[in-house]
């Protein structure tokens, strides 16, 4: 089945500064995936997918990439705000089951 | 919609005591997650339902953890009996597939539930 590896645990970034989480998938089958930010004390919400017809998409400061020969997809967040400040999930989707990385904790630095 | 909504917020009981958790889905979805979250195994599915029918329970931990779907927009998970390490958070989730692969789920707040 698919599996999907998340690094880093923990991201450490100054406010204003890039941040890139990134994340592997082993089933070649999959072709969703999504980002989901989780603020303290709230459920995981989308902040942005792509599916694999499509190598990159952005939204205001959010992009993501995929790379399907090499079987990853990052999500990049430019100019780095402290509301971003959250817990980020990757996900990938073989069928209509999302298959979750661990997480990254990203923390702004004033 | 005012979205996916769980009760209740807060539950702490005694081991032992049977659990209740209670989903709402957003109206027209028809496909229902239910999620655990702890800090040492992150987000985990435990069972997904589709059109009311459960799909993929693989996730589901023991016998002592049974979902059911009455309808179409509501969902229960029951822990009966409850013991300390059923203590997390659990999330249900909703969504819309479309005709491929993948679509957004609509996360509820989640129930932290604690047992002592």
């Amino acid at each position: 089945g698919e599996n999907v590896e998340q690094h880093p645990s923990t991201l450490s970034v100054q406010e204003g500064d890039s941040a890139v989480i990134k994340c592997t998938y082993s089933d070649s089958a999959s072709n969703y995936f999504p980002w989901y930010k989780q603020e303290l004390g709230k459920g995981p919400q989308l902040i942005i997918d792509i599916r694999s017809n499509v190598g990159e998409k952005k939204d205001q400061r959010i992009a993501v990439t995929l790379n399907k020969t090499a079987k990853h997809f990052s999500l990049h967040i430019t100019e780095t705000q402290p509301e971003d400040s959250a817990v980020y999930f990757c996900a990938a989707s073989p069928t209509e089951q999302l298959i979750w990385g661990a997480g990254t904790k990203l923390i702004i630095k004033p | 919609d005012a979205g996916v909504i769980q009760s209740p917020r807060h539950e702490v009981t005694e081991m032992g005591q049977e659990v209740t958790l209670r989903c709402k889905l957003i109206s027209g979805h028809n496909s229902l997650f239910w999620y655990r979250q702890t800090m040492m195994r992150g987000l985990e599915l435990l069972i997904y339902f589709n059109n009311n029918v459960p799909i993929d329970d693989s996730g589901m931990p023991e016998d002592r953890f049974s979902a059911k779907m009455p309808n179409a927009s509501f969902s229960t998970l029951k822990i009966q009996p409850s013991e300390p390490r059923d203590s997390a958070v659990y999330f249900c989730a909703s969504s819309f597939p479309g005709t491929t692969a993948g679509s957004e789920a609509f996360f509820g707040q989640g129930t932290r539930l604690t047992v002592v």
